[in-house]
């Protein structure tokens, strides 16, 4: 099955610094990678998702980049806040069946105002 | 609010005891999911509906673990005689259709915290 490995488990930043996670995958047909933002108590929340038709997305302060040949994918917030602190998971998955994402095990980004 | 809910937020029992634990999907979402989280890790897949039934259950540990959506809206994941091992957030997501392109929502979970 699908292996997905991310790194930093921890990140601390200064508030208006760039934070980038990034994570490795281990099954060539995974296809999907979603971003997913978890605030204490709550669910994860979707911030970004990006296909392997494409090798970045960007959405305001955040982006996401894909190597499909090496199999990682990372996750960029550039000018942040100190309301960008929270655990991001980052998962992949397969078209098609039942999508079922395989997450990884999370970072804890601190900013520090 | 139209986002999945889910309920009890928490619930503390004792080892042995039977849980069920409810998900409410957000309307017309027929692809349902819930998944385990342990403290410091990432969601782990149990068990997916699409419509009433379980597409794909291999992510259930064993047989004292099980789920239902008779209507295929509400669903609710059951366990019985509860160990101390079974203590963790349970997220339900749920999709349009299941699909790739169609992203997860989550509730916030029920934290089962078994004595």
């Amino acid at each position: 099955g699908e292996n997905v490995e991310q790194h930093p488990s921890t990140l601390s930043v200064q508030e208006g610094d760039s934070a980038v996670i990034k994570c490795t995958y281990s099954d060539s047909a995974s296809n999907y990678f979603p971003w997913y933002k978890q605030e204490l108590g709550k669910g994860p929340q979707l911030i970004i998702d990006i296909r392997s038709n494409v090798g970045e997305k960007k959405d305001q302060r955040i982006a996401v980049t894909l190597n499909k040949t090496a199999k990682h994918f990372s996750l960029h917030i550039t000018e942040t806040q100190p309301e960008d602190s929270a655990v991001y998971f980052c998962a992949a998955s397969q078209s098609g069946g039942s999508y079922i994402p395989t997450f990884g095990r999370g970072t804890s980004l601190i900013v520090h105002p | 609010g139209a986002g999945v809910s889910q309920t009890p937020s928490n619930k503390v029992t004792e080892k042995g005891k039977y849980v069920e634990l409810r998900c409410d999907p957000i309307s017309g979402h027929t692809a349902l999911y819930w998944y385990r989280q342990s403290l410091g890790q990432g969601p782990e897949f149990l068990i997916y509906f699409q419509g009433t039934g379980a597409a794909d259950d291999s992510g259930l540990p064993n047989d004292r673990f099980f789920a239902v959506r008779p209507e295929g809206s509400v669903s609710t994941l059951k366990i019985q005689r509860t160990e101390r091992g079974d203590s963790a957030v349970y997220l339900c997501a749920s999709s349009k259709q299941g699909k790739s392109n169609q992203p997860q929502h989550f509730g916030d979970g029920t934290r089962l915290s078994i004595l």
